[in-house]
């Protein structure tokens, strides 16, 4: 069974928020939430994760429910260049990553 | 750094003939992770190595696939006989710890198999 659900598209207007919304409701204590994006043609690239508390970087923001049982990444100010595969992962700390099919983002001009 | 560097980025070759896939992770990583992406199946994990040394190879589909990592700056994936069916995109990854689990990809291999 899948840990996560992500919606399978989703569209952003360039200059907009982008907020992509993950599922883990069966989301175990000591597993963290990851999240990936992979750029057309490219490697996947490490975006963001957490535990329990809200996080941000230079990329994106991480909101996770109080319960846990779901997540939003953020991205504040969407580009062109942010078009991508975004991958919500829940994994233990120390365990392979396991890769789903995660959400089309595409940002339009 | 360079980045996790993946040589060749495109392969074409006979079905039949062995392909072997060449990965340098990122200094200082101790994991080096080699994936399979297809449209079918997606992202799946093959094998990874912690300090050179086969961690989990549960991902290896058969015996035709082989992987090593000789030193902590090369590792190859090799694949003999080649069948069509193992036409894919090739990524590698390194990381320092699976404690925060933070992988950085290769550019990938594209494998053609006629």
């Amino acid at each position: 069974d899948a840990k996560t659900t992500q919606p399978t598209s989703m569209d952003c207007a360039e200059g907009r928020a982008a907020n992509l919304p993950c599922n883990h409701s069966t989301i175990s204590g000591n597993e963290y939430v990851y999240w990936y994006r992979q750029i057309h043609s490219q490697g996947p690239q490490y975006i963001i994760h957490g535990l329990k508390n809200n996080e941000t970087n230079e990329m994106a923001s991480l909101i996770i429910t109080e319960d846990r049982k779901s997540s939003t990444l953020i991205l504040p100010h969407a580009t062109l260049r942010d078009t991508a595969v975004y991958y919500c992962i829940v994994q233990d700390s120390g365990s392979r990553l396991t890769f789903g099919e995660g959400t089309q983002l595409t940002v339009n001009p | 750094d360079a980045g996790v560097i993946q040589s060749p980025r495109h392969e074409v070759t006979e079905m039949g003939q062995e392909v072997t896939l060449r990965c340098k992770p990122i200094s200082g990583h101790d994991y080096l992770f080699w994936y399979r992406q297809t449209m079918m199946r997606g992202l799946e994990l093959l094998i990874y190595f912690n300090n050179n040394v086969p961690i989990d190879d549960s991902g290896m589909p058969e015996d035709r696939f082989s992987a090593k990592m000789p030193n902590a700056s090369f590792s190859t994936l090799k694949i003999q006989p080649s069948e069509p069916r193992d036409s894919a995109v090739y990524f590698c990854a390194s990381a320092q710890s699976l404690a925060k689990n933070i992988q950085y990809f290769g550019a990938g291999t594209r494998l053609s198999v006629l």
